[in-house]
């Protein structure tokens, strides 16, 4: 397997545009997390997803976001509108239930609201 | 509810030990982990301890687990340019199994 894949790798927008970051899990895994990683904040839990199902979106910092798993194969972390203080290193991971807690995670995307 | 600690930085020589400590507040985890990111990367699984063991060796690597004190360590021996990295403790919060990381613990390398 591949490992969890995210795109873009990195991504530049202007304020108030919007913003689609995507992640393919490693298949077969029925946990799917978003994560957003500051220097000042460290690594924070956006929201995750069981079986496609969001379940705990408390993380999600404002209306701005949204996140969707409209399969189990594909999950998407929207902002709209960004803004600068947006600008983060956005982390999507991964992992099968019944086999610990182990997260397995994607490489990133690092976003720059201009 | 669960917090997890750990200092922000920690400067050792090439070749000496590193120990990286983290304490945590919830009493009932089952594993215990600790993940590292090397620049521009994500997060890696690097070990893991069963709540039930006290220590745990894996070649450099060396878990200590003090249940009591609720403290968890990482162990680095003969320390190398390759482990600067940001190291994570992380702990399952039972209510709903998810990790509750720490703020990480960036490590450099003096030679």
């Amino acid at each position: 397997d591949a490992g969890v894949i995210q795109s873009p790798r990195h991504e530049v927008t202007e304020m108030g545009q919007e913003v689609t970051l995507r992640c393919k899990p490693i298949s077969g895994h029925d946990y799917l997390f978003w994560y957003r990683q500051t220097m000042m904040r460290g690594l924070e839990l956006l929201i995750y997803f069981n079986n496609n199902v969001p379940i705990d979106d408390s993380g999600m910092p404002e209306d701005r976001f949204s996140a969707k798993m409209p399969n189990a194969s594909f999950s998407t972390l929207k902002i709209q509108p960004s803004e600068p203080r947006d600008s983060a290193v956005y982390f999507c991971a991964s992992r099968a239930s019944g086999q610990g807690y182990e997260a397995f995670f994607g490489q990133g995307t690092r976003l720059t609201v201009v | 509810g669960e917090d997890v600690e750990q200092s922000l930085f920690l400067s050792v020589r090439e070749g000496d030990s590193s120990v990286i400590n983290c304490t945590y507040t919830d009493s009932s985890s089952t594993y215990l982990y600790w993940y590292k990111q090397e620049p521009g990367a994500g997060l890696q699984l690097l070990t893991y301890i069963f709540s039930n063991m006290d220590m745990k060796q894996d070649q450099r690597l060396t878990v200590l687990l003090n249940k009591k004190d609720k403290h968890l360590s990482l162990r680095i021996a003969d320390t190398q340019t390759g482990d600067s990295a940001i190291y994570f403790c992380a702990v399952p919060r039972d209510s709903n199994y998810q990790l509750i990381w720490g703020a990480g613990t960036k490590l450099i390398i003096k030679p």
